[in-house]
């Protein structure tokens, strides 16, 4: 069946430096690549999005991109801080269902 | 502000013992799913509703079935609780964007 892998599955950088999350799908049908973020204690909340006729999105120290021939998308977080400390989710898919990757804890250290 | 919300955040019940799980969602939208999150699995989709009294199944059906009589209203039910089904239960609520919109959760152990 249809699957994303994410890597990794634990990333542990320096605050301030960056952090890179990286995403491959199967379905070449797929055209929204969400990333959520997950708190301790809390549901996923989207953090950023792309859709398959943009390449890159930028929102302050977040980005993704997306490399539709490759079938990869990515997270890139800047001057990482330490509430970015959380679970990381990929997804991709197209009308209305998603599927997820297995998630990748982000630690930062101080 | 989007809210959904579950109804237990944590519960702790018997083998064999019939489970439900309530997720409402205050925003009118069409489309709500329940997936189970388990470590180094990620989200798996359990069941989905695109409208009131109507229901698909995801890529874990199995032993889980849902209700949705209201569409506010979408609610999870394992027939018969087993260890296996031992999880975090996630509710999501989505409308025509996609953005998926997440209750707490529920963590459910089954003893």
């Amino acid at each position: 069946g249809e699957n994303v892998e994410q890597h990794p599955s634990t990333l542990s950088v320096q605050e301030g430096d960056s952090a890179v999350i990286k995403c491959t799908y199967s379905d070449s049908a797929s055209n929204y690549f969400p990333w959520y973020k997950q708190e301790l204690g809390k549901g996923p909340q989207l953090i950023i999005d792309i859709r398959s006729n943009v390449g890159e999105k930028k929102d302050q120290r977040i980005a993704v991109t997306l490399n539709k021939t490759a079938k990869h998308f990515s997270l890139h977080i800047t001057e990482t801080q330490p509430e970015d400390s959380a679970v990381y989710f990929c997804a991709a898919g197209s009308n209305y269902q998603l599927i997820w990757g297995a998630g990748t804890k982000l630690i930062i250290k101080p | 502000d989007v809210k959904v919300t579950q109804s237990s955040r944590y519960l702790v019940k018997r083998t064999g013992e019939k489970v439900f799980l309530e997720c409402v969602q205050d925003m009118d939208h069409e489309n709500m799913f329940w997936y189970r999150q388990d470590p180094g699995l990620g989200l798996r989709l359990i069941y989905f509703s695109y409208d009131v009294k109507m229901k698909e199944k995801g890529d874990i059906p199995e032993g889980y079935s849902v209700s949705r009589e209201k569409k506010e209203r979408f609610s999870l039910i394992l027939e018969s609780a087993s260890t296996n089904q031992t999880s975090m239960y996630l509710c999501a609520s989505v409308p025509g964007g996609m953005e998926a919109f997440f209750g707490q959760g529920t963590r459910l152990t089954v003893v």
